[in-house]
């Protein structure tokens, strides 16, 4: 993997409404992209990831899609909630590649009441 | 704590010291890595060890020195730092399927605030 392009740095939505964050990459040869959220103060964890043979994954409130030929996911979160508020970070990697990921900038979301 | 550990979590050293940081997982896991993470920076992959060997050195500098004794364990031994190496250390595993690749998710530990003086 090489670079992944993150955007925006900072979202502040309103709580109930829906956040977006968007990553680009460069390397047409990735195939699979994690997503994980880092509350303040804590570890960074999984929530959602897609591979390169699907195109959209949901799971509740927070979805994924993948345009493979524009190289480039989003992150869609729904009904947002003061928990949401978070660091996100996006990766692309390879499966066969040893577990090598190459992580976003992160978007700080934050959810105001 | 369960799954990945790291100690200490937090360290102040100075220029002239040697520390060394530690993980341990208790997941099976027989990958893991360490990332450098600063202040409004991606995560910087440093190191990743699959089965105790070392097939990733991202480009860091040799005051950083990673040792890997078994799968569950990994070291990161700190010399002559700089104040510019101040930030979270974060340690963390995957599985690895038989016959090589990985599933990727990677699980995290709360990492090591490092601060060099």
């Amino acid at each position: 993997g090489e670079n992944v392009e993150q955007h925006p740095s900072t979202l502040s939505v309103q709580e109930g409404d829906s956040a977006v964050i968007k990553c680009t990459y460069s390397d047409s040869a990735s195939n699979y992209f994690p997503w994980y959220k880092q509350e303040l103060g804590k570890r960074p964890q999984l929530i959602i990831d897609i591979r390169s043979n699907v195109g959209e994954k949901k799971d509740q409130r927070i979805a994924v899609t993948l345009n493979k030929t524009a190289k480039h996911f989003s992150l869609h979160i729904t009904e947002t909630q003061p928990e949401d508020s978070a660091v996100y970070f996006c990766a692309e990697g390879l499966t066969d590649s040893w577990g090598k990921l190459q992580f976003g900038a992160g978007t700080q979301v934050v959810v105001t009441p | 704590e369960t799954g990945v550990t790291q100690t200490p979590r937090h360290l102040v050293m100075g220029m002239t010291n040697k520390k060394s940081l530690k993980c341990e997982q208790h997941l099976g896991h027989n990958a893991m890595y360490w990332y450098k993470q600063s202040a409004k920076k991606p995560l910087e992959l440093m190191f990743v060890y699959n089965f105790k060997e070392q097939t990733e050195n991202n480009s860091v500098p040799s005051r950083f020195s990673p040792e890997c004794p078994n799968s569950s364990h990994l070291f990161l031994h700190l010399h002559t730092l700089q104040p510019e190496d101040s930030a979270l250390y974060l340690c963390a595993s995957s599985p690895v399927r038989t016959g090589g690749g990985s599933y990727n998710e990677q699980f995290f530990g709360p990492g090591t605030r490092l601060t060099v003086l």
